[in-house]
């Protein structure tokens, strides 16, 4: 089984509508979480990263944080086309510089 | 931002032949990892190195070698190649913790024939 679950597989978001990404880990040595993003055709690049506990927003990106319950999610509002790629959630332990990714979800941005 | 580089970018090989993907990065990490990216599978562990002259088993190393013989350089080797290898492979480095970036180079697509 994937240490690192995400949901759903794929979403279709309208323009400037809200996409809701989720993330379920069963590792509870996870500690530190990220979120990155692929376009189609490149290398994943690092989005953001959360360590604490609640939310974290940087511009329309918000990530949401439950260690208790090893759920992280990531709210994009007022999404735009350019946010269309697959999103991977990652997660990794106290003094790893290993990174466990999720299988991604596809996120489709329809103008 | 920092820069990790990827040759080739495209690679067709025949089955039992020995296959070399060369990484370069340009910002003195210590850390340097492989990846392979499959639908629904999201991005797989390999193989990564702490340093020059170290590499680590990841999470799927069967039938991949690695090497690091300088802080810019790390290959991954495939000495029998099997359609199974097929995939797309990335390259990153990161300064080693948790908590810090880790950047990808662009990757390498691989055909096994």
């Amino acid at each position: 089984q994937q240490k690192v679950q995400q949901s759903p597989e794929s979403l279709s978001v309208p323009e400037g509508g809200m996409a809701s990404l989720n993330c379920t880990s069963s590792d509870r040595n996870f500690q530190y979480f990220w979120w990155y993003r692929q376009h189609s055709g490149e290398g994943p690049k690092a989005l953001m990263s959360i360590f604490s506990d609640g939310d974290k927003k940087e511009g329309r990106f918000t990530a949401h944080l439950n260690k208790a319950s090893l759920h992280v999610s990531l709210h994009i509002r007022d999404s735009q086309p350019s946010d269309s790629a697959l999103y991977f959630c990652a997660a990794s332990g106290y003094n790893q510089g290993k990174l466990i990714f999720g299988q991604g979800t596809k996120l489709s941005i329809k103008p | 931002e920092a820069a990790v580089t990827q040759s080739p970018r495209n690679k067709v090989a025949v089955t039992g032949g020995k296959v070399t993907l060369s990484c370069n990065q340009t910002n003195n990490h210590n850390n340097m990892y492989w990846y392979r990216q499959d639908t629904g599978h999201g991005l797989r562990l390999i193989h990564y190195s702490y340093g020059a002259g170290s590499t680590e088993k990841g999470d799927i190393p069967d039938g991949y070698k690695a090497s690091r013989p300088s802080q810019e350089n790390f290959s991954l080797i495939l000495e029998l190649a099997t359609p199974s290898q097929t995939s797309v492979y990335f390259c990153a480095s990161g300064e080693g913790t948790g908590r810090d970036t880790q950047y990808f180079g662009p990757g390498t697509r691989l055909l096994v024939l």
